[in-house]
This record gives structure tokens, C-alpha cells and sequence, in this order.
């Protein structure tokens, strides 16, 4: 049982352009929701995360969009950079004490010069 | 400051053998998680240590992989007689504390596992 899917898997943009890609989830007992960049050979790196209270935050050309009611969250990258080409994962956790992440399959997002 | 180092960065087994994955956390964090990344694939949830208690241990995927954090601080992913199926980068990664407004993890850049 897939919790969080993840899409498209792979994304193309020109350099300038809005990256976008989207994930659902399934247990409404999720209260956490990060994004992760993965470059290769290397660890995810936390990027951006929402909490549930909110509908949208942004943070420099990153922005999370948050819709509760259909249980779908999007990370928006506004003039994309060839330095943003990397793998980008979506994840949730829920208040259980200690977080443990439910992590998407990933997103390797490749933008062009 | 220095972040989660894991060692080694690469190693190959012949099945069969047993192989032993090491992780150095930040200093001072609480939580450590182990998660196993196949090819391709988003990481997946392996185990849990609040400090040298390891809390949960389910998302080991047998009986052959064990995990420990004797002093709080260094954990040590074991894999015994290790198949094919094994091969992945395994992840750990760290916590400040394990309370629930903690949520940022900081991970290492793995082990790639590959078993011949």
C-alpha cells in the first residue's frame, strides 16, 4: 500500500520555467509534509515542509500548496534553475512522538540551460 | 558543523557474507532512523532509536537485519547472510529531539549496499 504517490517521475523544464510536481496522500493522520532535494551520491536535504493549518507557504522560489480536503499537496520551483536539477521527494509523517517519513517514489526533475 | 557521516560509502558482499553499515549522527541529536533507498525509489523506513532504545523496528524487512545504538550516539546497521535483494543505498539520519515539533531530519549520504 502506496501512502504517498508522487508525480510525474520525471520533469523537464527550460530554464526560467515553473517546475511543478504533485503528491497525494492517504492517511488523514498525517500532520507533516516536507519536501526533500537529492542530488546524486548524496542524502535528501530538507527544502520546504507544511503543516496542515496553512493552504500554502513559500520560501524564496520554493512554495508548498496544501489542500486538505483532497488530501494533495505541490511544490511549485519558480525560475527554475539548471542547479535545481536533482531528484525531488515528498514525504509525511504524523504526530506519533517521534516522526518517522512516509516518502513518495521521487520526481528527477532536469532543467534545461 | 559536521553533519551525519556513514561509513563505508560503498561496499560489495557476495551473498552470503555479513556486512555491517556504520553511523555517526550530529552530536547531541536524540532520534537516529535507519531507511533503505532502492533504485529508483523514495526511502523507506527501516528502524527507529530514541537514544539507545530502539523503539520500532518495523520496517526491517527479515530477521537478518539487526540494528543497534549501544552508547546513544553511533549505530551500526547489520546484515546477515545477505541476498541479492539486499543491495541499496541504506540512510541514516538524525534528530535533534524526539519530540513531536521536531520534525526536520538530517541525512547522511548512505552506504550503497551491493550484493553480487
Amino acid at each position: 500500500q502506496q501512502q504517498v504517490k508522487q508525480s510525474p517521475q520525471s520533469l523537464i523544464v527550460q530554464k526560467g520555467g515553473i517546475s511543478i510536481i504533485n503528491c497525494a496522500y492517504e492517511n488523514t493522520a498525517f500532520d507533516y509534509f516536507p519536501w526533500y532535494q537529492q542530488f546524486p551520491g548524496k542524502g535528501p536535504a530538507l527544502l520546504i515542509a507544511i503543516r496542515p493549518d496553512v493552504s500554502e507557504k513559500k520560501e524564496g522560489r520554493f512554495t508548498i500548496s496544501f489542500n486538505k480536503s483532497a488530501k494533495q499537496f505541490s511544490l511549485h520551483i519558480m525560475d527554475s534553475q539548471p542547479g535545481d536539477s536533482a531528484t525531488y521527494f515528498c514525504a509525511a509523517s504524523r504526530d506519533s512522538g517521534y516522526s518517522t517519513l512516509t516518502f513518495g517514489k521521487g520526481t528527477m526533475l532536469l532543467v534545461s540551460p | 558543523g559536521a553533519g551525519v557521516s556513514q561509513s563505508p560509502r560503498y561496499k560489495v558482499a557476495k551473498r552470503g557474507q555479513d556486512v555491517a553499515l556504520r553511523c555517526d549522527p550530529i552530536s547531541g541529536h536524540v532520534s537516529l532512523f535507519w531507511y533503505q533507498q532502492a533504485l529508483g525509489q523514495g526511502p523507506e523506513f527501516l528502524t527507529y532509536f530514541q537514544n539507545e532504545a530502539q523503539l520500532d523496528k518495523s520496517g526491517l524487512p527479515s530477521d537478518r537485519f539487526f540494528a543497534e545504538r549501544p552508547e546513544g550516539s553511533v549505530s551500526t546497521l547489520k546484515i546477515q547472510r545477505t541476498q541479492q535483494e539486499d543491495s541499496a543505498v541504506y540512510l541514516c539520519a538524525s534528530s535533534l529531539t524526539s519530540g513531536s515539533l521536531s520534525y526536520e531530519q538530517y541525512f547522511g549520504p548512505g552506504t550503497r549496499l551491493t550484493v553480487t
